[in-house]
């Protein structure tokens, strides 16, 4: 069975504070997704990751994987308030939609 | 583009009872997957629908039943309700097959299903 963890669940962090998410899965997959979840609020898509080495930054995010650790990290930078948010990962890994989401990193930022 | 939408937003039923949730795709999208969120916790796949047949399911009790109809819209009835039902019912939805290996599922905003 698929398993998909990450790290730190709960993370409280200072505005322009650096910090990292980990998310580790126990199958072969090259397909990775990062999404963000406001509370009460659907998915919303950060990145899609398709291969070994991919990274793809968007603002203050930058997400990266590593198929052969089976290792994605997303990384904030200078963090500011509106990241305050739910982020999961998930893994893809036959490429048809059959996603499992991590248990998610509940990140408050702290003005 | 309307996106994903679903209906209804919010959902109150009985222990017992039987409930129907339903989902528009994407335009353009002709697979619809669902996906139960509990409180806290991250999304489960249910199933997913792709040419009006169930083509993949998770680890759900065959309580939970879905249909995809001839426009791609779906439905998700869970019979005999039972309190752990209670959760957020998120619909996804991702173009066919081929095109999927390289995109992401787009998620609806979600009925909140309460079991009384």
């Amino acid at each position: 069975e698929l398993k998909v963890e990450q790290n730190p669940l709960f993370l409280s962090m200072q505005e322009g504070k650096n910090y990292t998410i980990y998310c580790n899965y126990s199958t072969t997959s090259d397909r990775l997704y990062w999404y963000r979840q406001d509370p009460g609020k659907s998915l919303e898509s950060l990145f899609v990751l398709l291969s070994n080495g991919a990274v793809k930054q968007e603002g203050r995010l930058m997400a990266s994987l590593d198929t052969k650790a089976r290792l994605s990290t997303l990384h904030i930078t200078a963090a500011v308030h509106d990241l305050s948010a739910t982020y999961f990962c998930a893994v893809d890994p036959g490429g048809y939609q059959k996603v499992t989401f991590g248990t998610g990193t509940k990140l408050q930022v702290i003005p | 583009d309307a996106g994903v939408t679903q209906s209804p937003t919010h959902l109150i039923k009985t222990r017992g009872q039987q409930v129907t949730l339903r989902c528009s795709p994407k335009s353009g999208h002709d697979t619809v997957s669902w996906y139960q969120q509990a409180l806290g916790q991250g999304p489960q796949f249910i199933f997913q629908y792709y040419e009006e047949e169930e083509r993949q399911r998770g680890n759900f009790p065959d309580r939970f039943s879905g249909h995809q109809f001839p426009n791609y819209s779906s439905e998700l009835n869970v019979n005999a309700l039972l309190l752990g039902d209670s959760a957020l019912y998120l619909c996804a939805s991702s173009p066919t097959a081929r095109q999927a290996m390289n995109t992401e599922a787009f998620f609806g905003q979600g009925t909140r299903l309460t079991v009384v």
